[in-house]
């Protein structure tokens, strides 16, 4: 079963509306990344989250790790075609371990 | 910063050779670096675990004696993948971690397809 469930698995937005992908763990989320990643290429690193309630922000894309340490959400504000790609979370679900679990991702496409 | 390099990003070979792929941190020294293998439209799936100076950590299921891994320095590891067969043909992604951010960082992954 997968550790991380991602949702939606894809999502079709117009261009200046807000959206929201979300990540969820059966485990405590010790450490979770945000990452994005065009067809065929690798990940871009976006934000990292660790203590419960934290949520930060850069640019457009805010990321919150619920209290309970069991969720995170994406949410993208404005979203322009730019933002368009496969959004994946990955977590650190044993404490202190460097090795991370991936969600399957979120494919976004952003129609101008 | 945190930039990780992966060469080649696209290899074609014939089937029972071998394959060299390397990975890079250009700006940070990685005491561990990741491989991946990225199926379509799936998930990233952890092959192994490589710590400088030490062997490969490998996750069940990966055959070790298939792809060896090697991380010579604090700023590159490699994967051989031997007698390379069509079914090993995958996007292979390598991640190295900087202890300071506590962050992985990708490189940009190579396609290989064997024939």
């Amino acid at each position: 079963s997968q550790e991380l469930e991602q949702s939606p698995q894809s999502l079709i937005v117009q261009e200046g509306k807000n959206l929201t992908i979300n990540c969820t763990s059966s485990k405590t989320l010790y450490g979770l990344y945000w990452y994005k990643q065009k067809y065929g290429e690798g990940l871009i690193f976006l934000m990292m989250l660790q203590k419960g309630g934290e949520e930060k922000s850069h640019e457009k894309i805010t990321a919150k790790l619920d209290e309970k340490k069991q969720q995170s959400s994406l949410h993208i504000t404005a979203s322009q075609p730019s933002h368009a790609g496969i959004y994946l979370c990955g977590a650190d679900i044993q404490g202190g371990s460097e090795k991370l679990v991936f969600g399957k991702g979120t494919k976004l496409t952003v129609n101008p | 910063g945190a930039v990780v390099s992966q060469h080649p990003s696209r290899v074609i070979c014939k089937s029972g050779t071998s394959v060299k792929i390397e990975c890079r941190s250009l700006d940070f020294q990685a005491t561990t670096m990741f491989w991946y293998r990225q199926f379509p439209k799936q998930s990233l799936m952890l092959m192994a675990t490589s710590n400088e100076g030490s062997k490969a950590t490998y996750e069940q299921g990966v055959e070790k004696d298939k792809f060896l891994i090697n991380h010579a320095s604090l700023t590159l590891s490699t994967l051989t993948v031997t007698s390379a067969h069509p079914e090993d043909s995958s996007f292979y992604i390598c991640s190295a971690r900087d202890g300071v951010m506590k962050t992985q960082y990708f490189g940009p992954g190579t396609r290989l397809l064997v024939l």
